[in-house]
Protein backbone atom coordinates (compact mmCIF):
# COMPACT_ATOMS: atom_id res chain seq x y z
CA UNK A 1 0.00 0.00 0.00
CA UNK A 2 1.02 3.30 -0.76
CA UNK A 3 1.00 6.40 1.87
CA UNK A 4 2.59 9.95 1.80
CA UNK A 5 3.93 12.06 4.42
CA UNK A 6 3.35 15.69 4.56
CA UNK A 7 5.90 17.93 7.03
CA UNK A 8 4.21 20.61 8.30
CA UNK A 9 0.77 21.38 8.46
CA UNK A 10 1.79 25.13 7.81
CA UNK A 11 3.75 27.26 5.86
CA UNK A 12 3.45 30.56 5.88
CA UNK A 13 5.93 32.81 3.34
CA UNK A 14 6.52 36.25 2.37
CA UNK A 15 5.02 37.13 -1.15
CA UNK A 16 8.32 37.10 -3.53
CA UNK A 17 9.86 34.59 -1.20
CA UNK A 18 10.43 30.80 -2.18
CA UNK A 19 7.86 28.30 -1.66
CA UNK A 20 8.79 24.82 -0.56
CA UNK A 21 6.54 22.26 0.41
CA UNK A 22 7.60 18.92 1.73
CA UNK A 23 5.69 15.31 0.56
CA UNK A 24 7.70 11.99 1.56
CA UNK A 25 6.05 8.97 -0.14
CA UNK A 26 6.38 5.27 1.01
CA UNK A 27 5.65 2.38 -1.67
CA UNK A 28 7.23 -0.82 -2.59
CA UNK A 29 7.83 0.22 -5.83
CA UNK A 30 7.82 3.57 -7.75
CA UNK A 31 4.27 5.07 -7.77
CA UNK A 32 1.96 7.83 -9.44
CA UNK A 33 2.66 11.02 -7.59
CA UNK A 34 0.54 14.29 -7.57
CA UNK A 35 0.34 17.30 -6.01
CA UNK A 36 -3.43 18.99 -6.20
CA UNK A 37 -4.67 21.98 -4.58
CA UNK A 38 -7.94 23.21 -3.19
CA UNK A 39 -8.76 27.31 -2.48
CA UNK A 40 -10.76 28.23 0.06
CA UNK A 41 -14.42 27.07 -0.82
CA UNK A 42 -13.02 25.37 -4.32
CA UNK A 43 -12.91 21.54 -5.12
CA UNK A 44 -9.14 19.81 -5.36
CA UNK A 45 -7.37 21.06 -8.39
CA UNK A 46 -4.28 18.75 -10.40
CA UNK A 47 -1.37 21.34 -9.98
CA UNK A 48 0.96 18.77 -11.41
CA UNK A 49 1.92 14.62 -11.65
CA UNK A 50 4.79 12.16 -11.98
CA UNK A 51 4.16 9.06 -13.55
CA UNK A 52 6.78 8.08 -15.60
CA UNK A 53 10.16 10.25 -17.91
CA UNK A 54 11.65 13.55 -16.48
CA UNK A 55 11.76 13.41 -12.61
CA UNK A 56 11.51 17.31 -12.83
CA UNK A 57 7.81 18.29 -13.03
CA UNK A 58 6.40 21.58 -14.22
CA UNK A 59 2.88 22.61 -13.46
CA UNK A 60 0.01 25.30 -13.36
CA UNK A 61 0.69 28.30 -12.30
CA UNK A 62 5.32 28.34 -11.83
CA UNK A 63 4.81 25.22 -9.58
CA UNK A 64 6.90 21.97 -10.25
CA UNK A 65 7.85 19.31 -8.08
CA UNK A 66 10.83 16.65 -8.45
CA UNK A 67 10.67 13.00 -7.99
CA UNK A 68 13.81 11.97 -6.04
CA UNK A 69 13.54 8.25 -5.78
CA UNK A 70 16.80 7.70 -3.47
CA UNK A 71 14.99 10.17 -0.61
CA UNK A 72 11.26 8.92 -1.53
CA UNK A 73 10.38 12.70 -2.00
CA UNK A 74 8.15 14.90 -4.34
CA UNK A 75 8.74 18.50 -3.10
CA UNK A 76 6.68 21.08 -4.34
CA UNK A 77 8.13 24.15 -5.33
CA UNK A 78 7.52 27.55 -6.71
CA UNK A 79 10.48 30.11 -7.15
CA UNK A 80 8.51 33.28 -6.00
CA UNK A 81 5.38 33.07 -4.27
CA UNK A 82 1.98 35.35 -5.19
CA UNK A 83 -0.84 36.04 -2.70
CA UNK A 84 -2.99 33.95 -4.81
CA UNK A 85 -0.86 30.80 -3.81
CA UNK A 86 -2.90 30.96 -0.38
CA UNK A 87 -4.15 27.67 -0.14
CA UNK A 88 -4.10 23.94 0.86
CA UNK A 89 -1.74 21.89 -0.93
CA UNK A 90 -2.24 18.31 -1.09
CA UNK A 91 0.69 15.40 -2.20
CA UNK A 92 -0.93 12.58 -3.16
CA UNK A 93 -0.06 8.81 -4.50
CA UNK A 94 -1.35 5.74 -6.68
CA UNK A 95 -0.07 2.33 -7.69
CA UNK A 96 1.11 2.83 -10.63
CA UNK A 97 -1.22 2.32 -13.33
CA UNK A 98 -3.56 3.31 -11.26
CA UNK A 99 -5.00 7.03 -11.06
CA UNK A 100 -6.60 6.55 -7.47
CA UNK A 101 -4.94 8.47 -5.35
CA UNK A 102 -3.93 8.45 -1.64
CA UNK A 103 -3.66 11.67 -0.17
CA UNK A 104 -1.30 13.30 2.71
CA UNK A 105 -2.85 15.56 5.58
CA UNK A 106 -2.56 18.52 3.58
CA UNK A 107 -0.26 21.76 4.35
CA UNK A 108 -1.86 25.52 4.47
CA UNK A 109 0.04 27.69 2.71
CA UNK A 110 -0.14 31.70 3.87
CA UNK A 111 1.17 34.45 1.93
CA UNK A 112 2.07 37.31 4.08
CA UNK A 113 2.31 40.96 2.19
CA UNK B 1 -13.87 24.04 -19.05
CA UNK B 2 -16.12 21.18 -18.11
CA UNK B 3 -16.23 20.33 -14.69
CA UNK B 4 -17.71 18.09 -11.73
CA UNK B 5 -20.43 19.88 -9.93
CA UNK B 6 -21.91 18.51 -6.74
CA UNK B 7 -25.45 19.32 -4.77
CA UNK B 8 -25.71 20.83 -1.80
CA UNK B 9 -23.02 22.91 -1.26
CA UNK B 10 -23.45 22.13 2.77
CA UNK B 11 -26.50 20.04 4.71
CA UNK B 12 -27.47 20.06 7.99
CA UNK B 13 -29.40 16.88 9.00
CA UNK B 14 -30.10 15.34 12.29
CA UNK B 15 -28.44 12.48 13.57
CA UNK B 16 -29.94 9.09 12.05
CA UNK B 17 -31.67 10.72 8.78
CA UNK B 18 -30.44 9.66 5.56
CA UNK B 19 -28.68 11.60 3.21
CA UNK B 20 -28.14 11.68 -0.70
CA UNK B 21 -24.96 14.13 -1.95
CA UNK B 22 -25.21 14.51 -5.65
CA UNK B 23 -22.75 14.56 -7.97
CA UNK B 24 -22.42 15.54 -11.93
CA UNK B 25 -19.71 13.94 -13.34
CA UNK B 26 -17.27 15.30 -16.74
CA UNK B 27 -19.95 13.82 -19.27
CA UNK B 28 -17.57 11.84 -21.17
CA UNK B 29 -15.99 10.27 -18.20
CA UNK B 30 -16.77 6.56 -17.19
CA UNK B 31 -14.79 6.04 -13.90
CA UNK B 32 -16.85 7.94 -10.50
CA UNK B 33 -15.46 8.35 -7.20
CA UNK B 34 -16.39 9.87 -3.89
CA UNK B 35 -13.70 10.78 -0.94
CA UNK B 36 -14.62 12.29 2.26
CA UNK B 37 -12.54 14.78 4.43
CA UNK B 38 -12.98 15.29 8.33
CA UNK B 39 -12.50 18.20 9.31
CA UNK B 40 -8.52 18.35 9.97
CA UNK B 41 -7.40 15.30 8.32
CA UNK B 42 -6.60 13.48 5.33
CA UNK B 43 -8.59 13.21 1.80
CA UNK B 44 -9.86 9.82 2.36
CA UNK B 45 -11.11 7.65 -0.83
CA UNK B 46 -14.47 6.19 -0.37
CA UNK B 47 -15.66 4.13 -3.25
CA UNK B 48 -14.68 3.48 -7.14
CA UNK B 49 -17.28 2.93 -9.62
CA UNK B 50 -17.42 1.72 -13.05
CA UNK B 51 -20.09 0.17 -15.48
CA UNK B 52 -22.96 0.78 -12.81
CA UNK B 53 -20.88 -1.36 -10.26
CA UNK B 54 -18.34 -0.48 -7.52
CA UNK B 55 -15.11 -1.33 -9.03
CA UNK B 56 -12.87 -0.47 -5.74
CA UNK B 57 -13.90 0.80 -1.85
CA UNK B 58 -12.36 1.36 1.46
CA UNK B 59 -12.94 0.17 4.84
CA UNK B 60 -14.68 3.28 5.41
CA UNK B 61 -17.06 1.88 2.88
CA UNK B 62 -19.67 0.20 5.16
CA UNK B 63 -23.04 -1.04 4.87
CA UNK B 64 -24.27 2.45 5.58
CA UNK B 65 -23.02 3.97 2.36
CA UNK B 66 -24.22 2.79 -0.97
CA UNK B 67 -24.21 4.51 -4.60
CA UNK B 68 -25.82 4.73 -7.38
CA UNK B 69 -26.06 6.42 -10.86
CA UNK B 70 -29.89 6.73 -11.40
CA UNK B 71 -30.09 8.12 -14.93
CA UNK B 72 -27.68 9.19 -17.85
CA UNK B 73 -25.97 12.24 -15.52
CA UNK B 74 -26.14 12.30 -11.77
CA UNK B 75 -24.16 9.87 -9.94
CA UNK B 76 -25.85 10.27 -6.17
CA UNK B 77 -23.56 8.88 -2.48
CA UNK B 78 -26.57 7.86 -0.43
CA UNK B 79 -25.56 7.29 3.87
CA UNK B 80 -28.76 5.49 5.20
CA UNK B 81 -28.56 6.21 8.86
CA UNK B 82 -26.26 9.36 9.61
CA UNK B 83 -23.90 9.31 12.49
CA UNK B 84 -21.95 12.47 13.82
CA UNK B 85 -18.82 10.92 12.43
CA UNK B 86 -19.75 10.87 8.95
CA UNK B 87 -19.46 15.20 9.41
CA UNK B 88 -17.39 15.78 7.00
CA UNK B 89 -16.83 17.16 3.20
CA UNK B 90 -17.59 14.96 0.82
CA UNK B 91 -15.59 15.45 -2.98
CA UNK B 92 -16.94 13.84 -6.05
CA UNK B 93 -14.17 12.95 -8.78
CA UNK B 94 -14.55 11.75 -12.12
CA UNK B 95 -12.04 10.01 -14.62
CA UNK B 96 -12.35 9.07 -18.38
CA UNK B 97 -11.46 5.52 -19.07
CA UNK B 98 -8.55 3.85 -20.83
CA UNK B 99 -7.91 0.06 -21.88
CA UNK B 100 -8.27 -1.64 -18.78
CA UNK B 101 -9.05 0.82 -16.56
CA UNK B 102 -9.02 4.53 -15.53
CA UNK B 103 -6.91 6.74 -17.68
CA UNK B 104 -5.52 10.39 -16.82
CA UNK B 105 -6.11 12.34 -13.55
CA UNK B 106 -9.37 12.64 -10.84
CA UNK B 107 -11.67 15.10 -11.49
CA UNK B 108 -12.85 16.78 -8.55
CA UNK B 109 -16.26 18.65 -7.52
CA UNK B 110 -15.77 21.41 -5.07
CA UNK B 111 -16.98 19.54 -2.18
CA UNK B 112 -20.35 18.78 -0.45
CA UNK B 113 -20.05 19.83 3.47
CA UNK B 114 -22.19 17.23 5.53
CA UNK B 115 -22.88 18.67 9.45
CA UNK B 116 -24.50 16.23 11.18
CA UNK B 117 -26.21 16.78 14.58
Amino acid sequence: AQSVTQLGSHVSVSEGALVLLRCNYSSSVPPYLFWYVQYPNQGLQLLLKYTTGATLVKGINGFEAEFKKSETSFHLTKPSAHMSDAAEYFCAVSARGSYIPTFGRGTSLIVHP
Amino acid sequence: EPEVTQTPSHQVTQMGQEVILRCVPISNHLYFYWYRQILGQKVEFLVSFYNNEISEKSEIFDDQFSVERPDGSNFTLKIRSTKLEDSAMYFCASSESGAGGPRGELFFGEGSRLTVL
